[in-house]
């Protein structure tokens, strides 16, 4: 049974900061693997996307990187501002058509 | 244009109660789903369609019965509500499986007194 879990939890950070999340997913047959982004009392907004044959994406000032084998994913957000105050999500998609999502990292950027 | 749209936003009714939450996308996806976030913001499927067929049915209690009268709309009808149906529910849709990228509504947040 895939489990997919997100470290840090909560993270507080100065904007400028680069920061790391961390995706970490249990069974490594996935079919890709995505990073949303979800602000308070809204829906998710997928931010990046990999393939399960890629190891990064790259949009703006967020990095995705994937490595299967060892079930590990990050996002890597460049020169952190407040408006990046969201929770993150990771999800895969395994062979049965479903997203299966981590217990995401919630962020706060502070000026 | 709103991608996948949900009504109503927000649902406050009391146990018991037969309610229904809506959903529309005008994408052109063939598979559409219906997820559910707890109050720990844990993010877990329900639903599955695709093309009008149930697809994935995730041990839901036999109160909540989606419904698709055709492949744009999917609809999720509970009945005798109960507290623990408190939470917010999410559709999303997306080109089946070999799409790679899913698209969710902004959720409908669900109230049980």
């Amino acid at each position: 049974k895939q489990e997919v879990t997100q470290i840090p939890a909560a993270l507080s950070v100065p904007e400028g900061e680069n920061l790391v999340l961390n995706c970490s997913f249990t069974d490594s047959a996935i079919y890709n693997l995505q990073w949303f982004r979800q602000d308070p009392g809204k829906g998710l907004t997928s931010l990046l996307l990999i393939q399960s044959s890629q190891r990064e994406q790259t949009s703006g000032r967020l990095n995705a990187s994937l490595d299967k084998s060892s079930g590990r994913s990050t996002l890597y957000i460049a020169a952190s501002q407040p408006g990046d105050s969201a929770t993150y999500l990771c999800a895969v998609k395994g062979n049965t058509d479903k997203l299966i999502f981590g217990t995401g990292t919630r962020l706060q950027v502070f000026p | 244009d709103t991608a996948v749209s949900q009504t109503p936003k927000y649902l406050v009714t009391q146990m018991g109660n037969d309610k229904s939450i809506k959903c529309e996308q005008n994408l052109g996806h063939d598979t559409m789903y219906w997820y559910k976030q707890d109050s720990k913001k844990f993010l877990k499927i329900m639903f599955s369609y695709n093309n009008k067929e149930l697809i994935i049915n995730e041990t839901v209690p036999n109160r909540f019965s989606p419904k698709s009268p055709d492949k744009a709309h999917l609809n999720l009808h509970i009945n005798s509500l109960e507290l623990g149906d408190s939470a917010v529910y999410f559709c999303a849709s997306s080109q089946g499986r070999d799409s790679p990228r899913a698209f969710f509504g902004q959720g409908t947040r669900l109230t049980v007194v």
